[in-house]
Protein backbone atom coordinates (compact mmCIF):
# COMPACT_ATOMS: atom_id res chain seq x y z
CA UNK A 1 0.00 0.00 0.00
CA UNK A 2 1.51 3.43 -0.78
CA UNK A 3 2.01 5.32 1.52
CA UNK A 4 4.27 8.23 3.43
CA UNK A 5 4.77 8.34 7.30
CA UNK A 6 5.64 11.52 9.30
CA UNK A 7 5.78 11.99 12.80
CA UNK A 8 2.61 13.81 14.20
CA UNK A 9 4.64 17.24 15.40
CA UNK A 10 8.00 18.30 16.17
CA UNK A 11 9.45 20.93 18.27
CA UNK A 12 12.15 23.74 17.66
CA UNK A 13 13.99 26.41 18.66
CA UNK A 14 14.01 29.59 16.56
CA UNK A 15 17.16 30.34 14.77
CA UNK A 16 18.30 26.58 14.72
CA UNK A 17 18.08 23.76 12.64
CA UNK A 18 14.95 21.35 11.79
CA UNK A 19 15.32 18.07 10.37
CA UNK A 20 12.01 16.61 9.55
CA UNK A 21 11.63 13.25 8.31
CA UNK A 22 9.57 10.83 6.21
CA UNK A 23 9.43 7.25 5.00
CA UNK A 24 8.31 6.38 1.84
CA UNK A 25 9.40 2.57 1.54
CA UNK A 26 7.54 1.54 -1.25
CA UNK A 27 8.44 4.48 -3.52
CA UNK A 28 9.28 3.15 -7.10
CA UNK A 29 12.70 4.69 -8.66
CA UNK A 30 10.73 7.22 -11.12
CA UNK A 31 8.65 8.93 -8.62
CA UNK A 32 9.52 11.99 -7.11
CA UNK A 33 9.48 13.06 -3.21
CA UNK A 34 7.78 17.00 -2.72
CA UNK A 35 7.37 18.38 -0.04
CA UNK A 36 4.42 21.34 0.38
CA UNK A 37 3.68 23.16 4.25
CA UNK A 38 1.03 24.70 4.79
CA UNK A 39 0.40 27.79 7.09
CA UNK A 40 -2.93 28.05 9.48
CA UNK A 41 -5.88 29.36 7.43
CA UNK A 42 -3.68 28.88 3.98
CA UNK A 43 -3.51 26.50 1.20
CA UNK A 44 -0.78 24.24 1.19
CA UNK A 45 2.92 26.10 -0.77
CA UNK A 46 5.41 24.16 -2.74
CA UNK A 47 8.78 23.73 -0.38
CA UNK A 48 10.84 21.41 -2.52
CA UNK A 49 10.63 18.42 -4.07
CA UNK A 50 13.48 16.01 -5.79
CA UNK A 51 14.58 12.14 -7.00
CA UNK A 52 17.80 11.08 -6.30
CA UNK A 53 19.94 13.46 -5.69
CA UNK A 54 19.89 15.88 -2.21
CA UNK A 55 18.19 19.15 -3.38
CA UNK A 56 18.88 23.18 -2.26
CA UNK A 57 16.75 26.33 -2.74
CA UNK A 58 16.41 29.71 -1.01
CA UNK A 59 13.65 27.45 1.27
CA UNK A 60 15.32 24.15 2.53
CA UNK A 61 17.16 21.48 1.59
CA UNK A 62 16.48 17.89 1.09
CA UNK A 63 18.04 15.13 1.16
CA UNK A 64 17.11 11.48 0.27
CA UNK A 65 18.74 8.24 1.18
CA UNK A 66 20.65 6.32 -1.04
CA UNK A 67 17.86 3.92 -1.00
CA UNK A 68 15.26 6.76 -1.64
CA UNK A 69 12.96 5.07 1.18
CA UNK A 70 13.11 7.87 3.40
CA UNK A 71 14.11 11.86 2.93
CA UNK A 72 14.20 14.63 5.20
CA UNK A 73 13.29 18.49 4.62
CA UNK A 74 16.07 20.73 6.47
CA UNK A 75 15.13 24.28 6.93
CA UNK A 76 18.65 25.79 7.75
CA UNK A 77 17.54 28.44 10.89
CA UNK A 78 14.13 27.92 11.52
CA UNK A 79 12.05 31.56 12.29
CA UNK A 80 8.42 31.69 13.80
CA UNK A 81 7.27 32.02 10.33
CA UNK A 82 7.98 28.41 9.74
CA UNK A 83 5.87 27.60 12.10
CA UNK A 84 3.03 25.69 9.85
CA UNK A 85 2.69 21.45 9.08
CA UNK A 86 4.65 20.19 6.39
CA UNK A 87 3.61 17.58 4.12
CA UNK A 88 5.88 14.74 2.72
CA UNK A 89 4.38 14.01 -0.54
CA UNK A 90 5.28 10.75 -3.44
CA UNK A 91 4.59 12.06 -6.79
CA UNK A 92 3.86 8.24 -8.57
CA UNK A 93 2.94 9.25 -12.36
CA UNK A 94 1.34 12.80 -11.37
CA UNK A 95 -0.59 11.00 -9.02
CA UNK A 96 0.41 12.68 -5.53
CA UNK A 97 0.27 10.52 -2.21
CA UNK A 98 -0.08 12.52 0.72
CA UNK A 99 0.99 11.98 4.36
CA UNK A 100 -0.56 13.19 7.49
CA UNK A 101 1.71 15.80 8.02
CA UNK A 102 4.06 16.79 10.74
CA UNK A 103 3.25 20.36 13.11
CA UNK A 104 6.55 22.07 13.51
CA UNK A 105 6.11 24.30 16.56
CA UNK A 106 9.32 26.67 16.95
CA UNK A 107 9.96 28.24 20.21
CA UNK A 108 11.12 31.73 20.21
CA UNK B 1 1.72 35.87 -12.07
CA UNK B 2 -2.02 35.65 -10.50
CA UNK B 3 -2.40 32.92 -8.07
CA UNK B 4 -5.25 30.01 -8.08
CA UNK B 5 -8.76 31.91 -7.34
CA UNK B 6 -11.47 29.89 -5.31
CA UNK B 7 -14.61 31.61 -4.50
CA UNK B 8 -16.61 31.43 -1.79
CA UNK B 9 -14.11 31.29 0.91
CA UNK B 10 -16.58 30.69 3.21
CA UNK B 11 -20.05 29.16 3.08
CA UNK B 12 -22.68 27.72 5.69
CA UNK B 13 -25.44 25.73 4.91
CA UNK B 14 -27.82 23.08 6.24
CA UNK B 15 -27.87 19.16 5.86
CA UNK B 16 -29.40 18.64 2.50
CA UNK B 17 -29.31 21.79 0.90
CA UNK B 18 -26.57 22.14 -2.03
CA UNK B 19 -23.66 24.13 -2.72
CA UNK B 20 -20.94 25.02 -5.36
CA UNK B 21 -17.28 26.17 -5.25
CA UNK B 22 -15.59 27.49 -7.92
CA UNK B 23 -11.61 27.64 -9.02
CA UNK B 24 -9.78 29.73 -11.81
CA UNK B 25 -6.31 28.53 -12.27
CA UNK B 26 -3.60 29.99 -13.05
CA UNK B 27 -3.26 30.88 -16.78
CA UNK B 28 -1.89 28.08 -19.06
CA UNK B 29 -1.79 25.43 -16.03
CA UNK B 30 -3.57 22.02 -17.80
CA UNK B 31 -3.90 19.97 -14.74
CA UNK B 32 -5.84 20.99 -11.93
CA UNK B 33 -7.13 18.95 -8.73
CA UNK B 34 -9.92 19.61 -6.04
CA UNK B 35 -8.91 18.34 -2.89
CA UNK B 36 -10.98 17.91 0.27
CA UNK B 37 -8.94 18.76 3.42
CA UNK B 38 -10.80 17.61 7.07
CA UNK B 39 -9.88 19.47 9.80
CA UNK B 40 -6.51 17.88 11.64
CA UNK B 41 -6.37 15.80 8.36
CA UNK B 42 -3.79 15.90 5.55
CA UNK B 43 -5.70 16.66 1.49
CA UNK B 44 -7.52 14.02 -0.13
CA UNK B 45 -7.97 14.36 -3.36
CA UNK B 46 -11.29 14.32 -4.93
CA UNK B 47 -10.97 14.41 -8.66
CA UNK B 48 -7.91 15.79 -11.13
CA UNK B 49 -8.23 17.12 -14.79
CA UNK B 50 -6.26 17.19 -17.36
CA UNK B 51 -7.70 19.96 -19.55
CA UNK B 52 -10.83 19.45 -19.79
CA UNK B 53 -10.78 15.26 -19.01
CA UNK B 54 -10.61 14.09 -16.04
CA UNK B 55 -8.02 11.87 -15.16
CA UNK B 56 -8.69 10.82 -11.26
CA UNK B 57 -12.28 10.63 -9.57
CA UNK B 58 -11.91 7.10 -7.53
CA UNK B 59 -12.36 8.99 -4.60
CA UNK B 60 -15.36 10.92 -5.73
CA UNK B 61 -18.53 10.28 -3.69
CA UNK B 62 -20.44 10.08 -7.22
CA UNK B 63 -23.49 10.57 -5.29
CA UNK B 64 -23.51 13.54 -3.94
CA UNK B 65 -20.25 15.10 -5.65
CA UNK B 66 -19.69 16.53 -8.94
CA UNK B 67 -17.21 18.34 -11.12
CA UNK B 68 -16.58 19.87 -14.58
CA UNK B 69 -13.87 21.90 -15.60
CA UNK B 70 -15.95 23.46 -19.01
CA UNK B 71 -13.40 24.62 -22.03
CA UNK B 72 -10.44 23.03 -19.69
CA UNK B 73 -10.07 26.68 -17.74
CA UNK B 74 -12.57 27.16 -14.71
CA UNK B 75 -14.05 24.67 -12.83
CA UNK B 76 -16.97 24.28 -10.09
CA UNK B 77 -17.12 21.28 -7.76
CA UNK B 78 -20.92 20.68 -6.38
CA UNK B 79 -22.28 19.12 -3.23
CA UNK B 80 -25.80 18.18 -3.78
CA UNK B 81 -27.13 16.94 -1.32
CA UNK B 82 -24.76 18.16 1.64
CA UNK B 83 -24.23 16.38 5.29
CA UNK B 84 -22.71 16.27 8.12
CA UNK B 85 -19.37 14.93 7.63
CA UNK B 86 -19.01 17.18 3.70
CA UNK B 87 -17.50 20.10 6.23
CA UNK B 88 -14.18 20.53 5.33
CA UNK B 89 -12.24 23.34 3.31
CA UNK B 90 -12.15 22.17 -0.44
CA UNK B 91 -8.71 22.90 -1.74
CA UNK B 92 -8.09 23.85 -5.50
CA UNK B 93 -4.43 23.01 -6.84
CA UNK B 94 -3.28 23.72 -10.44
CA UNK B 95 0.04 22.71 -12.10
CA UNK B 96 1.74 23.24 -15.60
CA UNK B 97 1.52 20.55 -18.09
CA UNK B 98 4.83 18.59 -17.13
CA UNK B 99 5.54 20.72 -14.15
CA UNK B 100 6.51 19.52 -10.70
CA UNK B 101 5.03 22.55 -8.70
CA UNK B 102 1.30 22.27 -7.72
CA UNK B 103 -0.64 25.86 -6.51
CA UNK B 104 -2.55 26.32 -4.70
CA UNK B 105 -5.55 28.43 -4.10
CA UNK B 106 -6.43 29.54 -0.47
CA UNK B 107 -9.65 27.29 -0.06
CA UNK B 108 -13.01 27.44 0.27
CA UNK B 109 -14.85 26.25 3.85
CA UNK B 110 -17.75 24.62 4.45
CA UNK B 111 -19.29 23.95 7.37
CA UNK B 112 -22.97 21.89 7.54
CA UNK B 113 -25.26 22.14 10.04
Amino acid sequence: DAKTTQPNSMESNEEEPVHLPCNHSTISGTDYIHWYRQLPSQGPEYVIHGLTSNVNNRMASLAIAEDRKSSTLILHRATLRDAAVYYCIWDSNYQLIWGAGTKLIIKP
Amino acid sequence: EAGVAQSPRYKIIEKRQSVAFWCNPISGHATLYWYQQILGQGPKLLIQFQNNGVVDDSQLPKDRFSAERLKGVDSTLKIQPAKLEDSAVYLCATRLAGANVLTFGAGSRLTVL
